[in-house]
């Protein structure tokens, strides 16, 4: 089955700055990638989501790219807000009878001022 | 249109008691899901449903049960609790079927400790 990794676990950036977390997953046969960003106490919510048909996704100050050859998918923040800070979830789906999504472990990102 | 919306909110049981946690959604979705989420490890799938009638195991799903006998209505039971089913539950749905890859949509939680 699919099993998604996730780097760093946690990460500190100061206000400003840029942040980037990385997953990888194994299986090929995943062509959905979405992130999701959880604030404490509340549930996951999707803040962007690539399809494997696509290399590079972009909206405002998120943007994740894809290389489906290495099989990894990175979240990218520029200029990181106090509001950024959360726990962000990247996860991977194939598009089959089910459709199931798995979830990377979470990265904890804090943002200083 | 309310999304999902799971019952109970936060809930403490003791060992060997029994619970059903409710999960309905209103966007006509297809596909639902149960996760539990515990410290540092993420999402983990306990039950999912591809339609009204139809059940499959996830990641994780001794200990509990589940139905769906309507489709906007999806339930977790939990027969005989456990201190190891302490956590955090989230139902989610996602649908319709026909469409390309669609997100999940998640349900609020329920704190659920078992002393």
């Amino acid at each position: 089955g699919e099993n998604v990794e996730q780097h760093p676990s946690t990460l500190s950036v100061q206000e400003g700055d840029s942040a980037v977390i990385k997953c990888t997953y194994s299986d090929s046969a995943s062509n959905y990638f979405p992130w999701y960003k959880q604030e404490l106490g509340k549930r996951p919510q999707l803040i962007i989501d690539i399809r494997s048909n696509v290399g590079e996704k972009k909206d405002q100050r998120i943007a994740v790219t894809l290389n489906k050859t290495a099989k990894h998918f990175s979240l990218h923040i520029t200029e990181t807000q106090p509001e950024d800070s959360a726990v962000y979830f990247c996860a991977a789906s194939p598009y089959n009878y089910g459709q199931n999504f798995v979830f990377g472990p979470g990265t904890r990102l804090s943002v200083l001022p | 249109n309310a999304g999902v919306t799971q019952t109970p909110k936060f809930r403490v049981l003791k060992t060997g008691q029994s619970m059903t946690l409710l999960c309905a959604q209103d966007m006509n979705h297809e596909y639902m899901y149960w996760y539990r989420q515990d410290p540092g490890m993420g999402l983990r799938l306990i039950h999912y449903s591809v339609g009204e009638g139809t059940t499959a195991k996830g990641e994780v799903p001794d200990g509990y049960n589940v139905s769906r006998l309507k489709k906007q209505n999806f339930l977790l039971g939990l027969e005989s609790a456990a201190p190891s089913q302490t956590s955090v539950y989230f139902c989610a749905s996602t649908g319709p079927r026909s469409s390309y890859n669609s997100p999940l949509h998640f349900g609020n939680g329920t704190r659920l400790t078992v002393t």
